[in-house]
């Protein structure tokens, strides 16, 4: 399984634009990006997964490069309700997550 | 659609004790598995499964056992309990292609 290494934490104000960014240099060719977050005493959630390129949905968006060997995980207007930890995962369908201790995003007013 | 349930959401065991938490998801997927988070960390992969009747460890399966009869229901077995399982416990399921849901948790202390 790939290793991922992304920032311990980052703090941000309300309204701005946050982007982590996650490096997995040993990703295979069919392993998939995935972000989870987790809110404190709750199970994680995913929020967005892609493969190459850059994907968007309605809470995030993501940036694959070309060379896959990262990421960028990207909260657009970030509120106080954004405070959390951000996983990032590579993984194969059918593989087991191997969790890393996140990116601890604070969230300021 | 309820997702994946975890029960008891809180349990206090003395040590030496043994208990099983429940899992149980309704969205027929193949694939569950078990984890543990102890504070200020990741999670860590205890046993998953691949489907009814298959099971495998993960990263830190001492202590544990699980078995999976049903699609539905994976059940994780604290055979002594000791301090050091004080824990949050994670169970999730993946249909495999969209990654995992995850239940909302058991919070295990053992005193």
């Amino acid at each position: 399984l790939a290793k991922t290494t992304q920032p311990i934490s980052m703090d941000s104000y309300e309204g701005q634009e946050v982007n982590i960014t996650c490096s997995h240099n040993n990703i295979a060719t069919n392993d998939y990006i995935t972000w989870y977050q987790q809110f404190p005493s709750q199970g994680p959630r995913f929020i967005i997964q892609g493969y190459k390129t850059k994907v968007t949905n309605e809470v995030a968006s993501l940036f694959i490069p070309a060379d896959r060997k990262s990421s960028t995980l990207s909260l657009p207007r970030v509120s106080l309700s954004d405070t959390a930890v951000y996983y990032c995962l590579v993984y194969n369908y059918g593989q087991n997550f191997v969790f890393g201790p996140g990116t601890r995003l604070s969230v300021l007013p | 659609n309820a997702g994946v349930t975890q029960t008891p959401k809180f349990q206090v065991l003395k040590t030496g004790q043994s208990m099983t938490l429940q899992c149980a998801q309704d969205m027929n997927h193949e694939y569950m598995s078990w984890y543990r988070q102890d504070p200020g960390m990741g999670l860590r992969l205890i046993h998953y499964s691949v489907g009814a009747g298959i099971t495998d460890q993960g990263e830190v399966p001492n202590g544990y056992n699980v078995s999976r009869s049903t699609t539905e229901d994976f059940p994780l077995r604290l055979l002594s309990a000791a301090p050091s399982q004080t824990s949050v416990y994670f169970c999730a399921s993946s249909r495999g292609e969209r990654g995992y849901t995850f239940g909302s948790g058991t919070r295990l202390t053992v005193v």
